[in-house]
């Protein structure tokens, strides 16, 4: 099992332009969470996706949005990017454990994006 | 809103020695699931111990423990016998129920942690 993986590592992009992050989530997840990590800071939740829709989003603009395809797998696009939009982006996965209300939760390895 | 606070933005200790990361959280709720997770510079957020809030022991794993004081809204880490691998950002997280089935994690700020051999 491959875990979280996410692609590309890293990429470099000029304001203005969109970017589309992916991330592949552990086998056996279903639930896809999106996180942006500004350096130095703690990582900010961007929104989730469960059964290909979005469950909840944070306090980011429209700009950002997602989809998720049926294998599970995800994506996050950002419009008109900006410069303050550079940061490390976390993908997490994770699955209700059977029988309780807890959840198994994993992190991919994240996409350093830098805007220029 | 629930909020996550790290006080220490670094920490130092030797190599062998014991030390204690602090963290402090704000929440109504009553029950919820507390985190601290590891980042070294390979960038992959590693969970190192959870616990859960309806329970009152506090959570072991290996050379890591907690204190968690409830009450307090208090989760601090002990890592006992440091190693050189050890060194890494350090992120205490709140486990926030959005709407049932939905998950989210609310992060603090980090603590940097360097051992020093």
């Amino acid at each position: 099992d491959a875990g979280v993986t996410q692609s590309p590592t890293h990429l470099i992009k000029t304001r203005g332009q969109q970017v589309t992050l992916r991330c592949s989530p552990k086998s056996g997840h279903d639930t896809v969470s999106w996180y942006q990590q500004a350096l130095g800071q703690g990582p900010q939740f961007i929104f989730q996706y469960y059964e290909e829709e979005e469950r909840q989003r944070g306090n980011f603009p429209d700009r950002f949005s997602g989809h998720q395809f049926p294998n599970y797998s995800s994506e996050l696009n950002v419009n008109a990017l900006l410069l303050g939009d550079s940061a490390l982006y976390l993908c997490a996965s994770s699955s209700r454990l059977r029988g309780t209300e807890d959840y198994e939760q994993y992190f991919g390895p994240g996409t350093r994006l830098t805007v220029t | 809103a629930q909020t996550v606070t790290q006080s220490q933005p670094e920490m130092s200790v030797q190599e062998a020695e014991t030390v204690t990361l602090s963290c402090t959280y704000d929440t109504s709720e009553s029950d919820y699931y507390l985190f601290w997770y590891k980042q070294p510079p390979s960038r992959q957020m590693i969970l190192v111990i959870r616990q859960e809030a309806y329970k009152q022991q506090n959570a072991t794993e290996n050379r890591f423990s907690v204190n968690f004081q409830k009450a307090a809204k208090s989760f601090s880490l002990k890592i006992s016998d440091s190693q050189l691998g050890d060194a890494a950002m350090y992120f205490c997280a709140y486990r926030a129920t959005i709407i049932q089935g939905a998950q989210k994690l609310v992060f603090g700020q980090g603590t940097r942690l360097t051992i020093n051999p």
